[in-house]
């Protein structure tokens, strides 16, 4: 079975640039998230989408960072304009369940976008 | 969403058995307890979920007490390879699972 896709690996920008970074999950996951990994921090979760619906948003900065997963299956994830503090590692992961009384979860993870704004 | 403590660091040696405790005191009822391993340059990877008593599967035991306000990852006979951060995360499937990252738990294996 073939796992979370990223792409970019890797991303160095200057400070007030735009960057895209794109996800391609697991065949048939419904859940679909974005974190932030600063170095020497856990993930920080920016986004969950059900299917193509935004679940939940709460922590994305909806001033420079966007989100979409059209059509439910791949995602990109947007910074505009970069800052200094955006540098870290955005991951991208995947869930088969996602719905009420769903029992257990196993979120399934890319290997990351390495952002560095200089 | 439920806030947990687990240890900054903790120091082994080959072949032992390593154990990571996590506090969730607020624990949901709904709520399962998740824990995650993470390697360098590498994104998360599961490693073991559990509701209440104990869970085993080919890498680790979870056990976990009646009041659920802990957890333990047990890691039996630990190799130089097992050097990687540990999280400990409480969800529920009512909140689509939303997990929140602490800093987690850096475990180093020594030779």
């Amino acid at each position: 079975e073939a796992g979370v896709a990223q792409s970019p690996r890797y991303k160095i920008i200057e400070k007030r640039q735009s960057v895209a970074f794109w996800c391609n999950p697991i065949s048939g996951h419904a859940t679909l998230y974005w974190y932030q990994q600063i170095l020497g921090q856990g993930p920080k979760l920016l986004i969950q989408f059900q299917n193509n619906g935004v679940v939940d948003d709460s922590q994305l900065p909806k001033d420079r960072f966007s989100a979409e997963r059209l059509k439910g299956v791949d995602s990109t994830l947007k910074i505009q304009p970069a800052k200094l503090e955006d540098s870290a590692v955005y991951l991208c992961a995947s869930s088969p369940q996602g719905e009420k009384g769903a029992m257990g979860h196993e979120q399934f993870f890319g290997p990351g976008t390495r952002l560095t704004v200089l | 969403l439920a806030k947990t403590t687990q240890p900054i660091s903790m120091d082994s040696y080959e072949g032992q058995e390593v154990n990571i405790t996590c506090s969730h005191n607020n624990i949901a009822t709904n709520d399962y307890i998740t824990w995650y391993q993470q390697f360098p340059s590498q994104g998360p990877r599961f490693i073991i979920q559990g509701y209440k008593t104990k869970v085993t599967n080919e890498v680790a035991s979870l056990f976990i007490p009646a009041d659920r306000k802990s957890s333990t990852l047990s890691l039996p006979r630990v190799s130089l390879s097992d050097t990687a951060v540990y999280y400990c995360l409480v969800g529920a499937p009512w909140t689509h699972y939303k997990l929140s990252f602490g800093a987690g738990t850096t475990v180093t294996v020594r030779a």
